[in-house]
């Protein structure tokens, strides 16, 4: 059973530092992985994509890969408020097309 | 925007009544998902589609059924509802490089 891992929270950050989100996954041979934030009542929307082992910046926005240790991270930058939401760690299975999701983290900035 | 709706966005039902779900997309996309999402468990996939008249289960596809007659509607079935499928259900397409993009989602209640 392929699985996706991540610390459920809730996670709480001062306003204006760094956030850091943690994802582990089993499959060593995933290829793809997704970073998508949720805020309460609506649907996942994505944030950023990452391929290849190293960093991927985005405004605010950093994914980190790591393949040999198997973990994805998300860093914010410069928390805001309308950060805080449940961030979903997406990796891509076997099958062509299909994602394993995580559970999310709920993160909470704190004004 | 990627184009998807979802219909009805709320429903309450009844144990034991049929209910049926439909996700449309504007883009012709060839993947096609339904996810429910509850609290603790994250998105699980119910069912998902890679063509016309082509589906596949998921790991959560015991007491629902999908259908795609065309592009650009994928229709989840509860044949008969039950209490433990009151959840939020999603429905998703698949874009570029296995990227998924969500519609606004259903909140069913099985009374």
């Amino acid at each position: 059973q392929k699985e996706v891992e991540q610390n459920s929270g809730p996670l709480s950050v001062p306003e204006g530092a760094i956030a850091s989100l943690n994802c582990t996954y089993s499959d060593r041979g995933s290829q793809s992985f997704f970073w998508y934030r949720q805020y309460s009542g609506k649907s996942p929307e994505l944030i950023m994509s990452i391929y290849s082992n190293g960093d991927k910046e985005d405004g605010r926005f950093t994914a980190q890969l790591n393949k040999a240790s198997q973990y994805v991270s998300l860093l914010i930058r410069d928390s805001q408020p309308s950060d805080s939401a449940t961030y979903l760690c997406a990796v891509k299975g076997d099958s062509n097309y299909q994602l394993i999701w995580g559970a999310g983290t709920k993160l909470i900035i704190k004004p | 925007d990627a184009g998807i709706t979802q219909s009805p966005r709320h429903k309450v039902t009844e144990t034991g009544t049929p209910v049926t779900l439909r996700c449309h997309q504007t883009e012709n996309h060839r993947y096609m998902y339904w996810y429910r999402q509850d609290p603790g468990h994250g998105l699980r996939l119910i069912h998902y589609s890679y063509g016309v008249k082509d589906t596949d289960k998921g790991e959560v596809s015991d007491g629902y059924s999908v259908s795609r007659s065309k592009t650009e509607d994928f229709l989840l079935t509860l044949e008969s509802a039950t209490s433990s499928q009151t959840s939020v259900y999603f429905c998703a397409i698949s874009v570029a490089s296995d990227t998924q993009y969500f519609g606004p989602g259903t909140r069913l209640t099985v009374l």
